[in-house]
């Protein structure tokens, strides 16, 4: 079946221009995750979504930093006014459930990623 | 909040050799300690898992060990070969998926 998929995979913006990152997770997978990793660096978890509960959004690095999730499936992250410190790629991770039932449950699964260049 | 460490930053073995990525983390509370691998340009995939009430886990070549006393946990890999060269990423949450901490990740070179 098909993965997890993000677009676009590359943008480039100017700094102080908005840009939405979309994720559209497996179907029926109720947990999505936003990372963010900086050349060569680790995953830097930013915000999540449970079902219908209110987003864990205790990651974002600043208020210029919002994500939303439509419908219980696809989610946009929002970064407006950007910096260049902002380059990175983003990726979007989804999971069947919270909870325990074994790795089918909660194992992530990752999109491609977005690749956002800040000039 | 949780604190994942993880090492070494980068590791080289021979292939056949093994190959051993720690971790810590520092919040008792966290129950899953999932083990993702991210080839060069590619998406993180989990290649083992492990919970709280286990103390070891083995999937072939693979196993992860658990000490919930010393908050550390271990990724052994065996009989390494070119193609597990990669970074490897550990993670610890709370409640099987909230609070999801990545450790800072382990560049894994086996060389042939």
């Amino acid at each position: 079946g098909a993965g997890v998929s993000q677009s676009p995979s590359n943008k480039v913006t100017e700094k102080g221009k908005d840009v939405e990152l979309r994720c559209d997770p497996i179907s029926g997978h109720t947990a999505l995750y936003w990372y963010r990793q900086s050349l060569g660096q680790g995953l830097e978890f930013l915000i999540y979504f449970q079902g219908n509960s209110a987003p864990d959004k205790s990651g974002l690095p600043s208020d210029r930093f919002s994500a939303e999730r439509t419908g219980g499936s696809v989610s946009t992250l929002t970064i407006q006014r950007t910096q260049q410190e902002d380059s990175a790629v983003y990726l979007c991770a989804s999971s069947l459930a919270l909870g325990w039932g074994g790795s089918s449950y909660n194992e992530q699964f990752f999109g491609p990623g977005t690749r956002l260049t800040v000039l | 909040g949780e604190n994942v460490e993880q090492h070494p930053s980068t590791l080289s073995v021979q292939e056949g050799d093994s190959a051993v990525i720690k971790c810590t983390y520092s919040d008792s509370a966290s129950n899953y300690f999932p083990w993702y691998k991210q080839e060069l340009g590619k998406r993180p995939q989990l290649i083992i898992d492990i919970r709280s009430n286990v103390g070891e886990k083995k999937d072939q070549r693979i196993a992860v060990t658990l000490n919930k006393t010393a908050k550390h946990f271990s990724l052994h890999i065996t009989e390494t070969q070119p193609e597990d060269s990669a970074v490897y990423f550990c993670a610890a949450s709370s409640s099987y998926g909230q609070n999801f901490v990545f450790g800072p990740g382990t560049r894994l070179s086996v060389l042939p």
